[in-house]
């Protein structure tokens, strides 16, 4: 592994079923993030991490759980899929939060279609 | 309300010079990012101004004024894979990044 995985690639669900989206990153670092990425917005975070064990509510959190096991894997669940989670969702790690640069590495990205 | 402004699109000519503006309102500023967002690819780092003026990296520049809450990113001898969106980001005083929502920059022969 080489970076920031995310796992499934692209997923379609029925409305009211339950999904977690995997991120794995190699990079050992300590902050990881989650994004919903939508046509005409910005990026919009909906939850985060300083490190393991910690997590805290972004911007759009409803709807969405996350966990930090471990420092490698921040997986996001959805409990119940609603249309409205229907979008590209991308795990991002960085060094460190709160200092530095803070520069945020990205995986590839999951498409997700809730029908 | 945190607000990161820039154009939807632009339209450039191969071999050319194009400019990307961005203007920003935030709750504190820890540094500005730019990102690029090639078609159905996650973003990638481009680079990080925190200080005013301008910061050169190869064919890319990025210019950034504190006091007029204001960025722009320089880009010369545009070349065909440069097409992609262009995401300007602010980190506020929170350390959260605040997005804005990209231009798309299109290339043309």
């Amino acid at each position: 592994i080489a970076g920031i995985t995310q796992a499934p690639t692209s997923q379609i669900l029925a409305a009211g079923r339950r999904m977690t989206l995997r991120c794995t990153q190699d990079m050992r670092h300590n902050a990881m993030y989650w994004y919903r990425q939508d046509l005409g917005l910005g990026l919009r975070l909906i939850h985060y991490s300083n490190t393991a064990g910690t997590t805290g509510k972004g911007e759009v959190p409803d709807g969405y759980s996350v966990s930090r096991a471990n420092t490698d894997d921040f997986p996001l669940t959805l409990a119940s899929a609603v249309p409205s989670q229907t979008s590209v969702y991308f795990c991002a790690s960085s060094d460190s939060r709160g200092a530095g640069t803070d520069t945020q590495y990205f995986g590839p990205g999951t498409r997700l279609t809730v029908l | 309300g945190q607000n990161i402004d820039q154009p939807t699109e632009m339209t450039a000519t191969e071999g050319a010079i194009v400019q990307i503006n961005c203007t920003y309102q935030t709750s504190g500023f820890n540094g500005l990012f730019w990102y690029q967002q090639h078609a159905g690819e996650a973003p990638t780092f481009l680079s990080y101004n925190v200080l005013d003026g301008l910061e050169e990296k190869g064919r890319f520049s990025s210019f950034l004024s504190r006091s007029k809450g204001y960025s722009y990113l320089l880009l010369k001898e545009l070349q065909m894979k440069d097409s992609a969106s262009y995401l300007c980001a602010v980190l506020d005083s929170n350390y959260q990044l605040i997005w804005g929502a990209g231009t798309k920059l299109i290339i043309k022969p």
